[in-house]
């Protein structure tokens, strides 16, 4: 069964340094979408894309954060300068299309802020 | 601003019970309600996506219900097993796009 895969699984990194989050969503979806979950908090979202364009985005998605599709099958979430307050797992998702409205979730990368 | 609230926060019962699981959420105008699985660590699995206008949806064991005037939706689980144990999540689809997450119920299920 097809699945959201994203890498790495775990990150470590020095606050002030840029991270990459990479996801690789289901195939034929044209949605996709980051979110993120601090420990202990509610899951939350950051960030929805599609057809090459942020679609909508929340206040925790400032200037620090960009996504981008580089080609047809990866969507990355980049974190320019790292905070403290940045640790947290990264959940990639995607949906088909409009009328398909489950969003599949990939396993998460948790990022750990130092 | 939407606000999505689960209850109980955490459950133990012993295998075989029937459970249910509460969600409400303060805004009625949605477009969806999904309930996910999250296993420690792991990423969110979804069960069951009740759209609007639908009243319930069944998956095997589980049964979601909605009653988007009072903002309400319940997760039915018959015949608990020890592998439902997980955390349980619902959200709702706000603006045709984001999901609104409730903070979950730790279930527990012991054999």
């Amino acid at each position: 069964e097809p699945e959201v895969t994203q890498t790495p699984s775990h990150q470590v990194t020095q606050m002030g340094q840029e991270v990459i989050l990479r996801c690789v969503p289901i195939s034929n979806h044209l949605y996709f979408y980051w979110y993120r979950q601090i420990l202990g908090q509610k899951v939350e979202f950051l960030v929805s894309f599609y057809n090459n364009e942020i679609s909508e985005k929340s206040e925790i998605f400032d200037d620090q954060f960009s996504v981008e599709r580089p080609d047809g099958s990866n969507f990355t979430l980049k974190i320019r300068s790292t905070k403290l307050e940045d640790s947290a797992m990264y959940f990639c998702a995607s949906r088909e299309d409009l009328y398909q409205e489950t969003q599949y979730f990939g396993p998460g990368t948790r990022l750990l802020v130092l | 601003k939407q606000e999505v609230t689960q209850i109980p926060a955490a459950l133990s019962v012993p295998e075989g019970e029937n459970l249910v699981l509460n969600c409400s959420f303060t805004d009625s105008a949605i477009y969806n309600l999904q309930w996910f699985r999250q296993d420690p660590g792991k990423g969110l699995t979804s069960l069951l996506l009740i759209q609007s206008s639908q009243r319930e949806q069944t998956s095997g064991r589980l049964n979601a219900s909605l009653d988007k005037s009072s903002g309400r939706s319940t997760l039915y689980i018959a015949a608990s097993q020890p592998g439902d144990s997980a955390t349980y999540l619902c959200a709702v689809t706000q603006g045709a796009q984001k999901l609104v997450f409730g903070q979950g119920t730790r279930l527990t299920i012991n054999p």
